[in-house]
């Protein structure tokens, strides 16, 4: 089945810092989305892609559309302590509505 | 305020008891999903449901069931051929259409004793 892998697994920020993310995937997807979860809590979508090589950003947040489809990066910038949770990505390959493959997303943690 | 509620949040079962888990939507979103998350996974799809009266399995439905009887409620049943049902559950819905753009709830805890 499709699948995607997602980097890192976990990571721990500083305040200030920018933090980089990535999924990818040896399948191609029509839409390549951002979603974010607070502990205990549903995912809330962060940004939706739709087009090959499209550039979006959200505030401090900012994500790509892999040219060749297959991937997607997230970067956060100026990172602030609120920004702590699990990202997840999510791929959709169009067709039905079931046709969504989430990865196994990065846990950002505060730096000790 | 339009959104998803989901109910209960926390809930506990003994082994070979069936649970049933509550999903509201009061968005008129046409589409409903139920997903299932355990520590250090991604969320796996156990049932969708594009319209009122129809639903499809997804990757893990065996040991659960659905109805969708109204278009704001799509309820999950955790049934005793669930073999490892302690898990993060999570409802969704969605407009329609095919982006992967989801409203999710706020979660319901199971935990089987």
């Amino acid at each position: 089945g499709q699948q995607l892998n997602q980097s890192p697994q976990s990571m721990f920020i500083q305040e200030g810092e920018d933090v980089s993310m990535n999924c990818t995937s040896s399948s191609i997807f029509n839409t390549w989305l951002w979603y974010k979860q607070d502990p205990g809590e549903g995912p809330v979508l962060l940004i939706a892609l739709y087009k090959a090589g499209e550039l979006t950003s959200n505030g401090r947040l900012t994500a790509q559309f892999g040219i060749t489809r297959k991937d997607s990066f997230l970067n956060i910038s100026a990172s602030i302590p609120s920004d702590v949770g699990i990202y997840f990505c999510a791929g959709h390959y169009g067709g039905s509505q079931g046709n969504l493959i989430f990865g196994k997303g990065t846990k950002l943690s505060v730096k000790p | 305020d339009g959104g998803i509620t989901q109910s209960p949040k926390y809930l506990f079962r003994k082994e070979g008891q069936n649970v049933t888990l509550s999903c509201e939507q009061n968005l008129n979103h046409d589409a409903m999903y139920w997903y299932r998350q355990d520590p250090g996974q991604g969320l796996r799809l156990i049932y969708y449901s594009q319209i009122v009266n129809d639903f499809q399995k997804g990757d893990i439905a065996e040991g659960y069931s659905v109805s969708r009887e109204k278009k704001e409620s799509f309820p999950l049943t955790v049934t005793s051929a669930q073999k490892n049902p302690t898990a993060f559950y999570l409802c969704a819905s969605s407009l329609g259409g095919t982006t992967g753009e989801l409203f999710f709830g706020e979660g319901s805890r199971l935990t089987v004793l």
